[in-house]
C-alpha cells in the first residue's frame, strides 16, 4: 500500500529565502507525482506534474525533482514571498492505476514579510 | 478554460435529509473522483469512476453513493447524512497519467 510522507510538517521563513519541501513515497512504481498548493479552507491548485520518466519540472520560481529509485521528490521555492504562504501537498497515483491519488500529509508554509 | 465545477460550495443540513453535490468537468476526462478532507486525516478518496457507468469504492465509501451517467458529470449523493460526514469535499478529474484537476470544494455541515 502506497504511503506518502512530507517533511517538515510546518515551516516558517522570512521573505526572500530559498526553501526545500520534501516528499517521500514507499512504492517507487509510480506513473507520476504531482505537487499542489492549498490555501486555508480552499481548493487544491496544481503546481507541477512530474512524469516517471522525468527528473524535474520547473514553473517560475518553483522547481520539483523526482528520484523514483529512492522514493523521493523535492519542491524548491526560490526567493520566497508572503504570497507563497499555504499548505503544499504532494500526491502519487495509488491503487495500481490512475483512478486514485494518495496524498502526503502536507507542509504548512508561512513566509513572513 | 479547463475546469471542474462543484455545487453547492457551502451546505448546512440536518441529519437524515438526502442531499446531492454536483460535479462537472469540461475536459472530456475519463477518470473522476470524490475526496473528503478532514483535519488530521488529510485527503481520502470516497468513490471513483473510470468512465461512464463504471464506478468503484475508494477508501471511505460508507454512507455515500455516486453515479456516472454522462462523462462530464459525477454527482455525490448522501442518502441519509450524519454529523460524521461533516467535511470538505473535493471532486477531481484526470485523463490517465495526466494532471489531476480539482474542483473548488464543497464545505458540508450536518447538524
Amino acid at each position: 500500500k502506497q504511503e506518502v510522507t512530507q517533511i517538515p510538517a510546518a515551516l516558517s521563513v522570512p521573505e526572500g529565502e530559498n526553501l526545500v519541501l520534501n516528499c517521500s513515497f514507499t512504492d517507487s512504481a509510480i506513473y507520476n507525482l504531482q505537487w499542489f498548493r492549498q490555501d486555508p479552507g480552499k481548493g487544491l491548485t496544481s503546481l507541477l506534474l512530474i512524469q516517471s520518466s522525468q527528473r524535474e519540472q520547473t514553473s517560475g520560481r518553483l522547481n520539483a525533482s523526482l528520484d523514483k529509485s529512492s522514493g523521493r521528490s523535492t519542491l524548491y521555492i526560490a526567493a520566497s514571498q508572503p504570497g507563497d504562504s499555504a499548505t503544499y501537498l504532494c500526491a502519487v497515483p495509488g491503487g495500481g492505476g490512475f483512478q486514485k491519488l494518495v496524498f502526503g500529509t502536507g507542509t504548512r508554509l508561512l513566509v513572513s514579510p | 478554460e479547463a475546469q471542474v465545477t462543484q455545487n453547492p460550495r457551502y451546505l448546512i443540513t440536518v441529519t437524515g435529509k438526502k442531499l446531492t453535490v454536483t460535479c462537472s468537468q469540461n475536459m472530456n476526462h475519463e477518470y473522476m473522483s470524490w475526496y473528503r478532507q478532514d483535519p488530521g486525516l488529510g485527503l481520502r478518496q470516497i468513490y471513483y469512476s473510470m468512465n461512464v457507468e463504471v464506478t468503484d469504492k475508494g477508501d471511505v465509501p460508507e454512507g455515500y453513493k455516486v453515479s456516472r451517467k454522462e462523462k462530464r458529470n459525477f454527482p455525490l449523493i448522501l442518502e441519509s447524512p450524519s454529523p460524521n460526514q461533516t467535511s470538505l469535499y473535493f471532486c477531481a478529474s484526470n485523463a490517465g497519467a495526466g494532471e489531476q484537476y480539482f474542483g473548488p470544494g464543497t464545505r458540508l455541515t450536518v447538524t
